[in-house]
């Protein structure tokens, strides 16, 4: 277990829907990060947020948006989703935000849009 | 941009020998870091190793070391010893500031 917690586990909903992941980091981590797994494109660095602000930004869809609250959890919005989100969408944290820091993964949300 | 190529698809290896995994990327940088990710079936990610661009020496983790070569863009990783445990997916990673990229993984089956 690595104290990274995400809810759900599983989400299954229609296109043109919008969606919410939530996130937990660990306790003490400031730095949150999301990514996507799906069969079509792999693993994508999504955005990563630091005590609360933007720190780095991947291959985030306009569709898609994130924001880390004041007692760190983290939020992950899709909207007007596609067939082609369904993926597993993993968070991650870490104690700074530095590139080179551990980050610790989340068991991951699975997302089926039908 | 950037690339990371993971050139087998799968591997094999028998229990308790020893696996090298490939890597090559793609960069125009010359600071930036490099990471194994393994994925076992849970799903759950999990960092092997990391290795700084900028030192030569290369890093070990126990059973996982690795051969990073600067000048080529290589980053193999070497499993020793290998276990049943160590079945999974492995993921190589670069990052640079904003831009982390993964290769499309090697998956791992360990023989006893």
């Amino acid at each position: 277990d690595s104290g990274v917690t995400q809810t759900p586990k599983h989400l299954i909903t229609a296109t043109g829907q919008r969606v919410t992941l939530r996130c937990s980091p660990r306790s003490g981590d400031l730095s949150v990060y999301w990514y996507q797994q799906s069969l079509d494109q792999g693993l994508q660095f999504l955005i990563q947020y630091y005590n609360g602000e933007e720190r780095a930004k991947g291959n985030i869809l306009e569709r898609f948006s994130a924001q880390q609250f004041p007692d760190l959890h983290s939020e992950l919005n899709l909207s007007s989703l596609e067939l082609g989100d369904s993926a597993l969408y993993f968070c991650a944290s870490s104690v700074g935000g530095r590139a080179f820091d551990t980050q610790y993964f989340g068991p991951g949300t699975r997302l089926t849009v039908l | 941009a950037q690339t990371v190529t993971q050139s087998q698809p799968e591997m094999s290896v028998q229990e308790a020998e020893t696996v090298t995994l490939s890597c090559t990327y793609d960069t125009s940088e010359s600071d930036y870091y490099l990471f194994w990710y393994k994925q076992p079936p849970s799903r759950q990610m999990i960092l092997v190793i990391r290795q700084e661009a900028y030192k030569q020496q290369n890093a070990t983790e126990n059973r996982f070391s690795v051969n990073f070569q600067k000048a080529a863009k290589s980053f193999s990783l070497k499993i020793s010893d290998s276990q049943l445990g160590d079945a999974a997916m492995y993921f190589c990673a670069y990052r640079k500031a904003n831009d982390m990229r993964f290769g499309a993984g090697t998956r791992l089956t360990v023989k006893p």
